[in-house]
């Protein structure tokens, strides 16, 4: 059974650039949430998505955006990067919200210039 | 609000010793709690889910515990070996349906 796969792994962008990660979660799970990971702040609640729908959003500013699909895949996207997003994106399944473990990927490192 | 709190920040012992990491949370009103294993670089590797009806969960040399009403948790590692040397993180999941992360112990194993 294939587990949560985030693409790509790493990822060097340009201040002021914007980039999309992607999340394919457990076959059959239907909820994603994403985390940001930085030495300083750990781990942080971005959002999480359940049958195409958010359910929650963390404090994040509007730059942080994300989206899934039919398919339960989903996608994080981030404009007019700053500096301080580099950080590791992690990305979480269930089945569903909340009630049993998450499963992580291996998350995707961001390196912003 | 939920806060999570893990002590000692950094352990060190030599191996074979048990040892017994600490997780601390606010609001006794969870759903669950989950302990995962992070190696230096990686994503998070789920160790032991107990659920709040549970007060234990067992894997291995691994022993989770539950203390719902006094808000803690304890993650004991028994016979450590210099593989078990990562970061050990605990996670809340409650009503919000978000889990809430302590910082982490970052834990050694001298050979």
């Amino acid at each position: 059974k294939a587990g949560v796969t985030q693409t790509p792994r790493y990822l060097i962008k340009t201040r002021g650039q914007q980039v999309t990660l992607s999340c394919s979660p457990i076959s059959g799970h239907r909820s994603v949430s994403w985390y940001q990971q930085t030495p300083g702040q750990g781990l942080q609640f971005l959002f999480e998505y359940f049958s195409e729908t958010q359910r929650n959003k963390g404090n994040f500013p509007g730059r942080f955006s994300g989206r899934q699909f039919s398919n339960s895949r989903s996608e994080m996207n981030v404009s007019t990067l700053e500096l301080g997003d580099s950080a590791l994106y992690l990305c979480a399944s269930n089945i569903t919200p909340g009630l049993v473990g998450y499963t992580f990927g291996s998350g995707t490192r961001l390196t912003v210039v | 609000k939920q806060e999570v709190t893990q002590i000692p920040a950094a352990l060190s012992v030599p191996e074979g010793e048990n040892l017994v990491l600490n997780c601390s949370f606010t609001d006794s009103a969870i759903y669950n709690l989950q302990w995962f294993r992070q190696d230096p670089g990686k994503g998070l590797t789920s160790l032991l889910l107990i659920q709040s009806s549970q007060r234990e969960q067992t894997s291995g040399r691994l022993n989770a515990s539950l203390d719902k009403s006094s808000g803690r948790s304890t993650l004991y590692i028994a016979a450590s070996q210099p593989g078990d040397s990562a970061t050990y993180l605990c996670a809340v999941g409650g009503s919000a349906s978000k889990i809430i992360f302590g910082s982490g112990t970052r834990l050694s194993i001298r050979p």
